[in-house]
């Protein structure tokens, strides 16, 4: 089946530094890619989505400027957490989809991203 | 607004029983419906798919209906293991396709 990484699994990281998270999808090409961020027992929270070449649409509440999604190639996104706070702390997952937004779809997620400030 | 409301209190079955999971929404017509597992610390894993016209579908051990009048769906875990232990989130989709998420239930299974 479809496999996605992510890099790192963890991150532990001082306030105020900025962090990358990967994500690629190893064996398929994917058109649209998501990230969410989940808070324990809670629900994966959709922060963009992320469309190869093209600008990240965010979610409402989402800062774009504090959270950088690049979608540079069909197999890599990445997530850059700028100047991280406490509050930033979560666990950030992708996920990757093959046709785009289109319907009915399979999404792959990666492992996740635990990131802790400090 | 759109809602998607699973238990969320842990559901304890002993093994061998059928696990029955609950999906309920409001204010939503979803197109598909999805049903995904995670486990502690990993991200979601898809198990099945069920598109509005669908009333049923199965797949080895799990079974998942799709009620649009009741707005609900049910999935179901037959002959239920210990390694079915797991938290399993619902997903709708509609016309946008991005999927939106339900909090998930946590399953228990005693041996």
């Amino acid at each position: 089946g479809a496999v996605v990484s992510q890099h790192p699994s963890w991150v532990i990281c001082k306030s105020g530094t900025s962090v990358k998270i990967e994500c690629r999808s190893l064996d398929f090409q994917a058109t649209t890619m998501f990230w969410y961020r989940q808070f324990p027992k809670q629900s994966l929270m959709l922060m963009a989505t992320s469309n190869e070449g093209s600008k990240a649409t965010y979610e409402q509440g989402v800062e774009k400027d504090k959270f950088l999604i690049n979608h540079a190639s069909l197999t890599l996104s990445t997530l850059t957490v700028t100047s991280a706070h406490p509050e930033d702390s979560s666990f950030y997952i992708c996920s990757a989809r093959v046709r785009g937004l289109a319907g009915g779809q399979t999404q792959y997620f990666g492992p996740g991203t635990r990131l802790l400030v400090l | 607004s759109q809602k998607i409301e699973q238990n969320s209190e842990a559901l304890n079955i002993q093994e061998g029983k059928t696990a029955t999971l609950t999906c309920n929404y409001t204010n939503y017509s979803p197109a598909y419906l999805q049903w995904y597992r995670q486990d502690p610390g990993r991200g979601p894993v898809f198990l099945l798919l069920i598109r509005e016209n669908e009333k049923e579908k199965r797949k080895e051990r799990l079974k998942v209906t799709f009620d649009t009048t009741l707005k609900q769906s049910l999935f179901h875990i037959t002959a239920s293991q210990p390694a079915d232990s797991a938290t399993y989130l619902c997903a709708l989709e509609g016309g946008s396709y991005i999927p939106t998420f339900g909090r998930g239930t946590s399953l228990i299974v005693h041996p």
